[in-house]
């Protein structure tokens, strides 16, 4: 039993580049979120979904996009990275209780 | 919107008592979460409490729930270098989702 798994842990990208993240749970949890943390501001939710096949609109969600095709998959995409995506990108899943992912840290120069 | 906040750092002496204290605004919180991040890692639940309760004991930690001012608290007892690290505190609304509101963190310092 994984729990809850991100990948990659670690990325740099360019100004412009696109990229996928993606989340695995195994614990058969409905619900599941991105966060990103930023210095001095704990964890801000970009989206989440309730289920399978659907998406929603957290705090932050301008220049990400996600999907949830398969009930144990969640995936951000950021179809053309800027600067300010420079952060740490947390994914939980829950039942009742959020458990999180170890994190992917993002560079974009 | 929902706000969650607290002070930003803490430091005690090694086998002192800590205490993070919490405010949050929405009146709806149905849950409140403590979890702890250590350097490089994911956040890691430590306990919670129902809205309802206004406290909770799980061995070295204690939660108090103040619902009237909307404050939490979380004690730690005999505290160790080891519980150095970053603590936050989130509340749950009311709503499908189970969305969580974060305040920014607490960094715990443990003094040798």
């Amino acid at each position: 039993n994984a729990g809850v798994t991100q990948t990659p842990k670690f990325r740099v990208l360019k100004t412009g580049q696109s990229m996928t993240l993606l989340c695995a749970q195994d614990m058969n949890h409905e619900y599941m979120y991105w966060y990103r943390q930023d210095p001095g501001m704990g964890l801000r939710l970009i989206h989440y979904s309730v289920g399978e096949g659907t998406t929603a609109k957290g705090e932050v969600p301008d220049g990400y996009n996600v999907s949830r095709l398969k009930k144990q998959n969640f995936l951000l995409g950021l179809e053309s990275a800027a600067p300010s995506q420079t952060s740490v990108y947390f994914c939980a899943s829950s039942q009742e209780t959020q458990y999180f992912g170890p994190g992917t840290r993002l560079l974009v120069l | 919107g929902e706000d969650v906040e607290q002070s930003l750092f803490l430091s005690v002496r090694e086998g002192d008592s800590s205490v993070i204290n919490c405010t949050y605004t929405d009146s709806s919180s149905t849950y409140l979460y403590w979890y702890k991040q250590e350097p490089g890692a994911g956040l890691q639940l430590l306990t919670y409490i129902f809205s309802n309760m206004d406290m909770k004991q799980d061995q070295r930690l204690t939660v108090l729930l103040n619902k009237k001012d909307k404050h939490l608290s979380l004690r730690i007892a005999d505290t160790q270098t080891g519980d150095s690290a970053i603590y936050f505190c989130a509340e749950m609304g009311y709503g499908s989702a189970r969305q969580l509101t974060f305040g920014s963190g607490t960094q715990l310092t443990v003094l040798p």
